[in-house]
């Protein structure tokens, strides 16, 4: 069974460097063909997405957010970390991560959510 | 920018079939942007449907099905139920850019 779970601060201000874990189980990240991406979702909006991460350590970014935004993965740890640089209050959004794959090239199982707010 | 549109929303009797649709701002949706929808209610993460335009995730009713209809991708959801009510993302392939998010048709069953 796959499962994902995001962790990090639920408040941060701004101006302030954001920094997200993703930890995953029942799958690996040295598997061909699977990733781990990150989507965000402000309240009452649509989904977004952010950066995903491949097994071969390609990392693509979303276009609008690609100066503010970086990637990491961690495969020993099972884990992948999003960093956001300069939080803004428009960043403020549930955090999700999930399980990508590249065979039909969709995100596949999600984790529950973090909301992250930014305030001062 | 490419845009994904969806309908803003959308209203299904129970026992019902609706279609909701995924377009393009410039062009039209073919396989090769791998369409993939997605179910959300609210307070809820996402739950993957379809993938690949119209292979069902494990676990998905097969009321539910993935298709291209003229220059669109579509889902069909076929019985309606009480519980689909929810909102409805789709998501395209655009190659380096990984997904695109439509903006999401809210779906209400009455």
């Amino acid at each position: 069974q796959i499962t994902l779970k995001e962790s990090g601060p639920t408040l941060v201000k701004p101006t302030q460097t954001l920094t997200l874990t993703c930890t995953f189980s029942g799958f690996s990240l040295r598997t061909s063909g699977v990733g781990v991406g990150w989507i965000r979702q402000p309240p009452g909006k649509a989904l977004e997405w952010l950066a995903v991460v491949y097994w071969d350590d390609d990392k693509r970014y979303s276009p609008s957010l690609k100066d503010r935004v970086t990637i990491t993965k961690d495969t020993s740890k099972n884990q992948v970390v999003l960093i956001m640089t300069n939080m803004d209050p428009v960043d403020t959004a549930t955090y999700f991560c999930a399980h990508r794959l590249n065979n039909g090239s969709y995100f596949a199982v999600w984790g529950q959510g973090t909301l992250v707010t930014v305030s001062s | 920018q490419t845009v994904v549109t969806q309908e803003p929303s959308f209203s299904v009797s129970p026992g019902g079939t609706v279609t909701l649709t995924c377009a393009l701002s410039s062009g039209s949706v073919s396989p090769s942007y791998y369409p993939s929808w997605y179910q959300q209610t609210p307070g809820q993460a996402p739950r993957t449907l379809i993938y690949s335009t119209n292979i069902r995730s494990s676990g998905v009713p097969d009321r539910f099905s993935g298709s291209i209809l003229g220059n669109k991708a579509a889902l069909t959801i076929a019985g309606a139920q009480a519980d689909d009510e929810s909102d409805y993302y789709c998501a395209l392939y655009m190659g380096s850019v990984i997904s695109v998010f439509g903006g999401g048709t809210k779906l209400t069953v009455l």
